[in-house]
């Protein structure tokens, strides 16, 4: 089993420049969450799905967008990159939205000029 | 606000017994969450606590005081490996994962 896969690991871009993460789970997941981790601080969360086409915004959901149309798949978009958006972004899925072990991808790092 | 509490960093020796404590002050309480994450690599999970008391799971345990908004992690046997940093989260009443920011543990030989 693949898991949680992200896609890319690595990522340069140009302010104003628009990019889209892709996460793949392959455990029939209902439940996908987007995450960035920036020193010092805790995960936040900036969006996330309880299921096939629905999504919700997190904690940090501003420039930021996302899709679940189908459900083994989690996407997040930039619209418009912004230095401050320069993170680890982390995918995650679980089983149960309260008690479930979250199962996180490799993670991908976006900085952004 | 919703906040979680963890020391920034700690450092011990291979073999010896390291305690990691996690406060949280957060609206609504449905459980606790102990990962591990290593350098550049992603969280993975340890552990869940929802009721008081101890959990304890080979090398590791963690422990949970509701009434004290307080729990801890216990690492016994210390391994090189070990060495990564250990992060805290709690379930709000809204059933949200609160995070800390993580406790960096330094294992020297």
């Amino acid at each position: 089993n693949a898991g949680v896969t992200q896609t890319p690991k690595f990522r340069v871009l140009k302010t104003g420049q628009s990019m889209t993460l892709l996460c793949a789970q392959d455990m029939n997941h209902e439940y996908m969450y987007w995450y960035r981790q920036d020193p010092g601080m805790g995960l936040r969360l900036i969006h996330y799905s309880v299921g096939e086409g629905t999504t919700a915004k997190g904690e940090v959901p501003d420039g930021y967008n996302v899709s679940r149309l189908k459900k083994q798949n989690f996407l997040l978009g930039l619209e418009s990159a912004a230095p401050s958006q320069t993170s680890v972004y982390f995918c995650a899925s679980t089983h149960s939205g309260d008690t479930g072990e979250l199962f996180f991808g490799e993670g991908s790092r976006l900085t952004v000029l | 606000g919703q906040n979680i509490d963890q020391p920034t960093e700690m450092t011990a020796t291979e073999g010896a017994i390291v305690q990691i404590n996690c406060t949280y002050q957060t609206s609504g309480f449905n459980g606790l969450f102990w990962y591990q994450q290593h350098a550049g690599e992603a969280p993975t999970f340890l552990s869940y606590n929802v009721l008081d008391g101890l959990e304890e799971k080979g090398r590791f345990s963690s422990f949970l005081s509701r009434s004290k908004g307080y729990s801890y992690l216990l690492l016994k046997e210390l391994q090189m490996k070990d060495s990564a940093s250990y992060l805290c989260a709690v379930t709000d009443s809204n059933y949200q994962l609160i995070w800390g920011a993580g406790t960096k543990l330094i294992i020297k030989p």
